[in-house]
């Protein structure tokens, strides 16, 4: 079993529609990440968390340390969305543990 | 604006040569970056950590000798793929660790194809 395990593996949606991808761990961890690779293969960081929640235009990032689970939201999906959504814990250190990553497909 | 900066983009070369990638951090000094190796529909793998001034380290399974990384500054990390082979081919793509420690900025990757 993955340290990091995330559902669903491949998402699409028609654009507008409100999506979430989950992310499970299964260790203690320091922070949580969220990336984004587009289809080049470029990764932008969107959010780094340790509690609670976060908001940046259309997406929001939550995390549950109790329960282990955090979940990444898009409002308003838009076929720019489109990409490979990975999560990634940092436990001790910096290095970090990433997902399998979630293709995420936005339909006009 | 890109704040990692890696070159070349992609790459073909032939095998048995060397292909040396160089990943740069932008407007910051990052004494910690970090080399991936992606296939593809898979996540990131990590290969080495690579520290300012010290010798990589390696994760397991990873040729030491094979992949030269060096971090001769403060603002430059380099991946030197040693005599290629097709098997090599792969997405490699770094990071650079903000100071401070929590963030990581990633680079655009490269794309390499040993013929």
């Amino acid at each position: 079993k993955n340290e990091v395990e995330q559902s669903p593996q491949n998402l699409t949606a028609q654009e507008g529609e409100f999506i979430t991808i989950n992310c499970s761990y299964s260790v203690g961890i320091s922070a949580l990440h969220w990336l984004q690779q587009h289809p080049g293969g470029g990764i932008v960081s969107l959010f780094m968390l340790s509690s609670g929640k976060k908001k940046h235009g259309r997406l929001i990032a939550t995390i549950n340390i109790q329960e282990k689970h955090s979940s990444l939201h898009i409002t308003a999906s838009h076929p720019r969305d489109s990409a490979v959504y990975i999560c990634a814990v940092r436990r001790s250190g910096s290095r970090l543990t990433f997902g399998e990553g979630t293709q995420l497909t936005v339909n006009p | 604006g890109a704040v990692v900066s890696q070159h070349p983009s992609w790459v073909i070369c032939k095998s048995g040569t060397s292909v040396k990638i160089e990943c740069r951090s932008l407007d910051f000094q990052a004494t910690t970056m970090f080399w991936y190796r992606q296939f593809p529909k898979q996540s990131l793998m990590l290969m080495a950590t690579s520290n300012e001034g010290s010798k990589a380290t390696y994760e397991q399974g990873v040729e030491k000798d094979k992949f030269l990384i060096n971090h001769a500054s403060l603002t430059l990390s380099t991946l030197t793929v040693t005599s290629a082979h097709p098997e090599d081919s792969s997405f490699y793509i770094c990071s650079a660790l903000w100071p401070g420690g929590d963030i990581q900025y990633f680079g655009a990757g490269t794309r390499l194809s040993v013929l």
